[in-house]
Order: structure tokens, then C-alpha cells, then sequence
């Protein structure tokens, strides 16, 4: 999991509402990715940022919203727009700015997992 | 359309032998491809990395091994032991900042 933390590790939410997850690195990363992950399937990449106060969409941004205030935090809101909120969570980061598909290896968080009520 | 096909979808195996893994992508541009050890309820943690010039690379037990032109990649696992039980993750990027993840293969590996 290297200097990567995510929190809470599990989260329950009623349908509805909006939640907000953790991620924070300590490895002087300059970008960061969120992920999700559903049983039987790949991940999907739902946003990532390369610099602070700069972020794009994956393929899968709708009903999530991100930001990048600081270098080593980059949380994830569920809204309520996400039609199948549930799912596990995954935070990443990597030195360099070449985006998700460049050489630069990924270092994952532990996850959060999310069940939405 | 990108995908990555991984098998088979699930493998047990006894303690100290070897296996191997595969992978079949359709991504194009092709930019690199990575393997992946996700332990259950963790997040994934990188083997290997290779980029269309390298054919095979090691990392301890696990060697990858890249044919880009018939767009195929194995992992071998040599000796195994109780910690390598994990699912096996296969990701390839495209040069137009595409990744796509496979859907992993299940290694279990028994005493």
C-alpha cells in the first residue's frame, strides 16, 4: 500500500445521500487516480489528476466529483447522481504527469469499500 | 473496441509448482502493459511493466513475457507458495491515454 491511505475502509450511506472518501499520499506524488471496482470486472478509471487544481475525467465521471487542493490529497464524492454507488474504491498515485497510460508505475491505496443502502 | 481478455479465470495449483497466466488485448495504439498482484480486499500492487520494445521481464518468481504483434502477454509463476494465492491483473494502455483493466485471474494455490 506504500505511503498511500485511504479512510474510511468501509463506509455505509443511505440511498441518496452524498459521501465523500479519503485519499492521501505521502510519496511527493504529482498525480492521482480514483478507480472503482466491481465484482467479476475490471477497473474503471473514474478521474485522475496530473496537477494540483487540475483534474480530468475517466471514463466513468458521471455522478462523482473530485478536487485537488493540496498535492498529497485528492478526494472522491459520491453523489447522488451515481445510479450504483456500491462498489470498492481505489485510490492511486504516480510520479511524473504523463497520465494514466504512461510508463510511470501506480502505487494503489488499500480501498474503501462502499455499500449504499 | 479496447478489451483485455485474461484466462483462464480461475487456476488452483499445489505448492511449488509453476503456472502460467494469459492475456490478449485488442488495445491500439498500443503504450505498455502491466501486470498486477491484488490481494482480496487490497488494493493492486505492479509486477511488471513492458513497453512494446521489451519482450520479457522478470521480477523474482514472476516472469511476463510481451508478443506484440500477435498482441498476447503471459505471466509464469515458478515455485509457488501460499502467498502467491491472489488474483492476477493484466492492464494495457493505449498511446492516446486509454487503460484498460482485465478482469483478472484467480490463482489459488494449495499445501
Amino acid at each position: 500500500d506504500g505511503g498511500i491511505t485511504q479512510s474510511p475502509k468501509y463506509l455505509f450511506r443511505k440511498e441518496g445521500q452524498n459521501v465523500t472518501l479519503s485519499c492521501e499520499q505521502n510519496l511527493n506524488h504529482d498525480a492521482m487516480y480514483w478507480y472503482r471496482q466491481d465484482p467479476g470486472q475490471g477497473l474503471r478509471l473514474i478521474y485522475y489528476s496530473q496537477i494540483v487544481n487540475d483534474f480530468q475525467k475517466g471514463d466513468i465521471a458521471e455522478g462523482y466529483s473530485v478536487s485537488r487542493e493540496k498535492k498529497e490529497s485528492f478526494p472522491l464524492t459520491v453523489t447522488s447522481a451515481q445510479k450504483n454507488p456500491t462498489a470498492f474504491y481505489l485510490c492511486a498515485s504516480s510520479l511524473g504527469t504523463g497520465g494514466p497510460s504512461s510508463y510511470n508505475e501506480q502505487f494503489f491505496g488499500p480501498g474503501t469499500r462502499l455499500t449504499v443502502l | 473496441k479496447n478489451q483485455v481478455e485474461q484466462s483462464p479465470q480461475s487456476l488452483i495449483i499445489l505448492e511449488g509448482k509453476n503456472c502460467t497466466l494469459q492475456c490478449n488485448y485488442t488495445v491500439s495504439p498500443f503504450s505498455n502493459l502491466r501486470w498486477y498482484k491484488q490481494d482480496t480486499g487490497r488494493g493492486p500492487v505492479s509486477l511488471t511493466i513492458m513497453t512494446f520494445s521489451e519482450n520479457t521481464k522478470s521480477n523474482g518468481r514472476y516472469t511476463a513475457t510481451l508478443d506484440a504483434d500477435t498482441k498476447q502477454s503471459s505471466l509464469h509463476i515458478t515455485a509457488s507458495q501460499l502467498s502467491d494465492s491472489a488474483s492476477y491483473i493484466c492492464v494495457v494502455s493505449s498511446r492516446d491515454d486509454k487503460i484498460i483493466f482485465g478482469k483478472g485471474t484467480r490463482l489459488h494455490i494449495l499445501p
